[in-house]
């Protein structure tokens, strides 16, 4: 089945940008997203991509895909102690059901 | 603005014992859904209904029943909970099944079986 894989943490410092990855396994995913959680609450939707699209950018979120190779980044220019949470990378299925990967938690360090 | 409104936010339960988890949305959307969140797992779906009197099984549904009530309101239900069942469970709602429309998620419902 499908499967959307993320590592479980990053560090970074204040200022500095973060990039999150994110492989998933079905090809004919129409859209990719990104959430965000903050603790206690529900997930909220960052950004999304097209498939047919290699870069997105939006304010200081850039979202880049490798369709090729199925993979999925989030960079995140000049982070701040606010963008401390948990992103999900999600894929579309055939059936138009989300799939979620792990989270990979941020933590922004001053 | 409510949203997605989840009741009871948190619940605790003996093994064997049930439960049914509310959900009600108030954005005129086809579709809903319920998810489980556990630790390193990320989300999984337990079922869906994409539009109004259909419902359909997820990634992880055993143990779990769901009814789509009428368009705002779609209702999880475990009839004899297990520690397994001990999770946090989000609702969430989407204008249409496919599509690049948001998902919405209410805030969760933490839920402990002993």
């Amino acid at each position: 089945g499908e499967d959307v894989e993320q590592s479980l943490f990053l560090s970074v410092r204040e200022g500095d940008s973060s990039v999150i990855n994110c492989t998933y396994t079905d090809s004919s995913s129409t859209y990719l997203y990104w959430y965000k959680q903050e603790p206690g609450a529900g997930l909220q939707l960052l950004t999304y991509i097209f498939s047919n699209m290699d870069m997105k950018q939006d304010q200081r979120l850039t979202v880049l895909l490798n369709k090729k190779d199925k993979h999925l980044s989030l960079r995140i220019a000049d982070t701040q102690t606010g963008d401390s949470a948990i992103y999900f990378c999600a894929e579309e299925d055939s059936s138009y059901k989300l799939i979620f990967g792990s989270g990979t938690r941020l933590l922004v360090r001053p | 603005n409510a949203g997605v409104t989840q009741t009871p936010k948190f619940q605790v339960l003996k093994t064997g014992q049930s439960m049914t988890l509310q959900c009600a949305q108030d954005m005129n959307h086809n579709s809903m859904y319920w998810y489980r969140q556990d630790p390193g797992m990320g989300l999984r779906l337990i079922y869906y209904s994409a539009s109004e009197g259909t419902t359909d099984k997820g990634e992880v549904p055993n143990g779990y029943n769901v009814s789509r009530l009428n368009k705002r309101e779609f209702s999880l239900r475990l009839e004899s909970a297990a520690p397994s069942q001990t999770s946090v469970y989000f609702c969430a709602s989407k204008i249409v099944a496919g599509g690049a429309g948001e998902l919405f998620f209410g805030e969760g419902s933490r839920l402990t079986v002993l």
